[in-house]
């Protein structure tokens, strides 16, 4: 069975300071890794993926994420965020069969002027 | 702009009401979803469709119904609901590939009375 964990429920962080949400999951078979954002009153948006190749994922609006095989994370990082990038963040797996996409329980992460 | 649409964006209905939500995409997707999402909760899998037949169900309460009329179209018929039913239904869709991601509408926002 597949579980993801995403470690703080909040992050509160200083405009244009680094910050990292970090995610961990479990499954005992390869899986494809994403992140997602959820601003106020919307559905939820892809910021990136991992598939294969490469462990280091470019996604949209300057975040990045790391796929460690080893510690089973795939942790989320922006350089410098923006009062924008308020919002809800979910880390997600999936499987090679099936359409169940299993997410984290999320991490809110706020941005102080 | 959202490639999925969902109406209506808001919903309030009593426990006898018999109502609808609707979403619809023209990305060419096979594959649809609905999703529920409590409050300050991840999103739940409730149904998903595959080539307009129902690939997953969820364990959902028979007072929600799903239907895929074609491939662009995905109804939930609600009848009975109860107020713990209240939460932000959301629908999705994606490609039939193995890591394919999620595309959500905005989703409806239901209140039970």
């Amino acid at each position: 069975a597949q579980s993801v964990t995403q470690l703080d429920s909040q992050v509160p962080v200083f405009e244009e300071a680094p910050v990292e949400l970090r995610c961990n999951y479990s499954s005992s078979v390869s899986v494809y890794l994403f992140w997602y954002v959820q601003y106020p009153n919307q559905g939820l948006q892809l910021l990136l993926k991992y598939l294969s190749g490469s462990t280091l994922v470019k996604g949209i609006n300057g975040f990045e994420a790391e796929f460690n095989k080893s510690q089973t994370s795939f942790h989320l990082r922006k350089p410098s965020v923006h009062i924008s990038d308020t919002a809800e963040y979910f880390c997600a797996v999936s499987q090679d069969r099936g359409f169940k996409t299993i997410f984290g329980a999320g991490t809110r992460l706020f941005v102080k002027a | 702009d959202t490639e999925v649409t969902q109406t209506p964006k808001h919903l309030v209905m009593g426990m006898t009401n018999k109502k609808s939500l609707k979403c619809e995409q023209h990305m060419g997707h096979r594959a649809m979803y609905w999703y529920k999402q409590k409050a300050k909760k991840p999103p739940e899998l409730m149904f998903v469709y595959s080539y307009e037949k129902l690939s997953i169900n969820e364990s959902v309460p028979s007072r929600f119904s799903p239907e895929c009329p074609n491939s662009s179209l995905l109804n939930l018929h609600l009848h009975a609901l109860q107020p713990e039913d209240s939460a932000l239904y959301l629908c999705a869709s994606s490609v039939r590939d193995p890591g394919s991601p999620l595309h959500f509408g905005n989703g409806t926002r239901l209140t039970v009375t």
